[in-house]
């Protein structure tokens, strides 16, 4: 089962320019995480919110929490062309063995 | 793709054939996942493991099989009851009893599995 829900399923801007990610999900959870995937290979993580938390950032990176909504945002500000990935939240649901349950992510493109 | 490694990079297998992808954690880490990943999908459990000798069914084991005999190695095999294995494979692992990133995985480079 897929949780989390990626909108948009694709994003092309133009470098320094903002990007803007959504995720919504469906059951209670412990924390949201964001991770970063290049084409063919492994997931990096980014950051992680916790449900009691409402933003956090980490360099060029925010991340807001709407536990009421359910829904979830990266924001990457000053995109580069290095920033050229697939973004997928991943929610920890409440009580799990730290299961994390992907949503089918976001291709964001940045043009020089 | 932190202390992980997971080989081969690319497996051509025949109908019918069992394959066993492996990965290797030198972190430390307690526990270890597998995932599939479908082209412009987002990353599926098949099993995961949290401490030695102990695993658990994901969401999609059915035609799949672990063992972990070892803190450092969760090999998968694929066997001839996956309908549909041509997929991307991953692996993870996650941190030790406390800190920082306890809760964040960190992912494998992936094994791309062909189904001729």
């Amino acid at each position: 089962s897929q949780q989390g829900e990626e909108d948009p399923q694709a994003l092309s801007i133009q470098e320094g320019e903002n990007a803007t990610m959504n995720c919504s999900y469906k059951t209670s959870i412990n924390n949201l995480q964001w991770y970063r995937q290049n084409s063919g290979r492994g997931l990096v993580h980014l950051i992680l919110i916790r449900s009691n938390e409402r933003e956090k950032h980490s360099g060029r990176l925010r991340v807001t929490l709407d536990t009421s909504k359910k829904s979830s945002s990266l924001l990457i500000t000053a995109s580069r062309a290095a920033d050229t990935a697939s973004y997928f939240c991943a929610t920890d649901e409440s009580g799990g063995y730290n299961k994390l349950i992907f949503g089918a992510g976001t291709r964001l493109a940045v043009h020089p | 793709d932190g202390g992980i490694t997971q080989s081969p990079k690319y497996l051509f297998r025949k109908e019918g054939q069992n394959v066993t992808l492996s990965c290797e954690q030198n972190l430390n880490h307690d526990a270890m996942y597998w995932y599939r990943q479908d082209p412009g999908q987002g990353l599926r459990l098949i099993y995961y493991s949290q401490i030695v000798n102990d695993f658990q069914k994901g969401d999609i084991a059915e035609g799949y099989s672990v063992s972990r005999e070892k803190k450092e190695s969760f090999p998968l095999t694929v066997t001839s009851a996956q309908k549909n294995p041509t997929a991307f494979y991953l692996c993870a692992s996650r941190g030790g009893a406390s800190g920082r990133s306890y809760n964040e995985q960190f992912f494998g480079p992936g094994t791309r599995l062909t189904v001729l």
